[in-house]
C-alpha cells in the first residue's frame, strides 16, 4: 500500500470553526488530491497539488482553502465549517508517470 | 461537462459467477480511465488503469475495457467470491493540461456465499 495518512481520522466540531485535516505521504508523489464523498453524489475534488506551493481548485472548492509547503504534507482547511461541509474527505496521491491515484484512509468529519 | 455514470447502482450475485460493471462518459477525449475498490469505510484501492491508447487491461480475474469512441468501460470480474464485495468505481481523467480526475458514483456488489 502507498504510504498515505490522513489526520484526524474522525472530528466532530461546531458551526463557525476553523478546522484543519492534513495528508501526509512518504512516496514523495508530484502530485497530491483532496476530495469529499457524499453519498448520492460520489467523489468530488476539492482542491489539488502539482507541486510544492502549486495548488489548483477543483470542482467544490468554494470554503476551502489548501497549502502544501513541503511535498509530503497537503492540508485541507475549512476556513469557517458549516453543515454543508459534513462529509468523509479522502486525500490521494500520484506520481504522475503511471497516473494511478492512490488514496488514504479518510477523514470523517461532523460539523454541528 | 464530463458526467460519469455507473449502472446499476446495486448488485447482488451468487458466488462463482461471472459479471460486469458498467462506467459511461459523456465525453471520449480521455487521457486515462481508472477502477477502484472501495471497502465499507475505507478509502478507494486501485484495481485497473487503462491508458487512452489501450482496449483493456487484466489483473488476476479482473478485466477491464474501454471503448472511448462509444464512451464506455466495463469491468469484468471472473469467478466472483463473497471477498469481492464492495464498492466498485470509475473516474476517467481528463485531457491532458489537467489533473482532474471524474468519478462515477459506484456500483455496490454484494456476492453471496
Amino acid at each position: 500500500d502507498a504510504g498515505i495518512t490522513q489526520s484526524p481520522r474522525h472530528k466532530v466540531t461546531e458551526t463557525g470553526t476553523p478546522v484543519t485535516l492534513r495528508c501526509h505521504q512518504t512516496e514523495n508523489h508530484r502530485y497530491m488530491y483532496w476530495y469529499r464523498q457524499d453519498p448520492g453524489h460520489g467523489l468530488r475534488l476539492i482542491h489539488y497539488s502539482y507541486g510544492v506551493k502549486d495548488t489548483d481548485k477543483g470542482e467544490v472548492s468554494d470554503g476551502y482553502s489548501v497549502s502544501r509547503s513541503k511535498t509530503e504534507d497537503f492540508l485541507l482547511t475549512l476556513e469557517s465549517a458549516t453543515s454543508s461541509q459534513t462529509s468523509v474527505y479522502f486525500c490521494a496521491i500520484s506520481d504522475g508517470a503511471q497516473e494511478t491515484q492512490y488514496f488514504g484512509p479518510g477523514t470523517r468529519l461532523l460539523v454541528l | 461537462k464530463q458526467e460519469v455514470t455507473q449502472i446499476p447502482a446495486a448488485l447482488s450475485v451468487p458466488e462463482g459467477e461471472n459479471l460486469v460493471l458498467n462506467c459511461s462518459f459523456t465525453d471520449s477525449a480521455i487521457y486515462n480511465l481508472q477502477w477502484f475498490r472501495q471497502d465499507p469505510g475505507k478509502g478507494l484501492t486501485s484495481l485497473l488503469l487503462i491508458q487512452s491508447s489501450q482496449r483493456e487491461q487484466t489483473s488476476g480475474r479482473l478485466n477491464a475495457s474501454l471503448d472511448k469512441s462509444s464512451g464506455r468501460s466495463t469491468l469484468y470480474i471472473a469467478a466472483s467470491q463473497p471477498g469481492d464485495s464492495a464498492t466498485y468505481l470509475c473516474a476517467v481523467k481528463l485531457t491532458s493540461g489537467t489533473y482532474k480526475y471524474i468519478f462515477g458514483t459506484g456500483t455496490r456488489l454484494k456476492v453471496l456465499a
